[in-house]
């Protein structure tokens, strides 16, 4: 089983910052690997797949990166909505595996 | 518009077994891989199964394989999760998701989620 280990568990920023949340893997994913977003009470939204594709509707401030076993999600400039739990998750091999999430307060 | 809604949850005994059903629409239902994930309360997402658009193959996590049966009727599209010999540790919200391919891929559209819970 692959094992996706985030950093940091929570990330406290002010709105406007850039945000920079990462993602490893125990071993490589390719480029398998995709994030998603989760605010309170809410279903999962995806927001990047295939490391840098931005999903529909998904602003330009969020971007992907990286790859074989080491992932960046980058938010260019928080906005209010953007405070939520981030996660990546692959696709390489199965089982299919989450990170145990990010946590982005605002600070 | 793509749309899943799932029902089919609620309070359960341990040991019992329960049916969770997902209704699909706004896409060719045959076409796509879907898949349930659950979350524990207060927990991260835990990919739980999924089966291909045919519905030719299924796959399972370790933690439900021989107790969760994931199918698909692709003439109401419809998904489908039988779980039996419930435990403690299947209490979660559970989200149906369509994935990208037909074989599988990442997740591009999540249902709002279905609360099961194994209490006595």
């Amino acid at each position: 089983e692959i094992v996706l280990t985030q950093s940091p568990a929570t990330l406290s920023l002010s709105p406007g910052e850039r945000a920079t949340l990462s993602c490893r893997a125990s071993q490589s994913v390719s480029s398998y690997l995709a994030w998603h977003q989760q605010k309170p009470g809410q279903a999962p939204r995806l927001l990047i797949y295939d490391v840098s594709n931005r999903a529909t509707g998904i602003p330009a401030r969020f971007s992907g990166s990286g790859s074989g076993t080491d992932f960046t999600l980058t938010i260019s400039s928080l906005e209010p909505e953007d405070f939520a739990v981030y996660y990546c998750q692959q696709r390489s091999n199965w089982p299919i595996t989450f990170g145990q999430g990010t946590r982005l307060e605002i600070k | 518009e793509v749309q899943l809604l799932e029902s089919g949850g609620g309070l359960v005994q341990p040991g019992g077994s329960l049916r969770l059903s997902c209704a699909a629409s706004g896409f060719i239902f045959s076409r796509y891989a879907v898949a349930w994930v659950r979350q524990a309360p207060g927990e991260g997402l835990e990919w739980v199964a999924s089966v291909t658009g045919s519905g030719d193959s299924t796959y399972y996590a370790d933690s439900v394989k021989g107790r969760f049966t994931i199918s698909r009727d692709n003439s109401k599209n419809t998904l489908y999760l039988q779980m039996n010999s419930l435990g403690a540790e299947d209490t979660a919200v559970y989200y149906c998701a369509k994935a990208a391919y037909s074989s599988g891929g990442y997740f591009d559209y999540w249902g709002q989620g279905i609360l099961v819970t194994v209490s006595s």
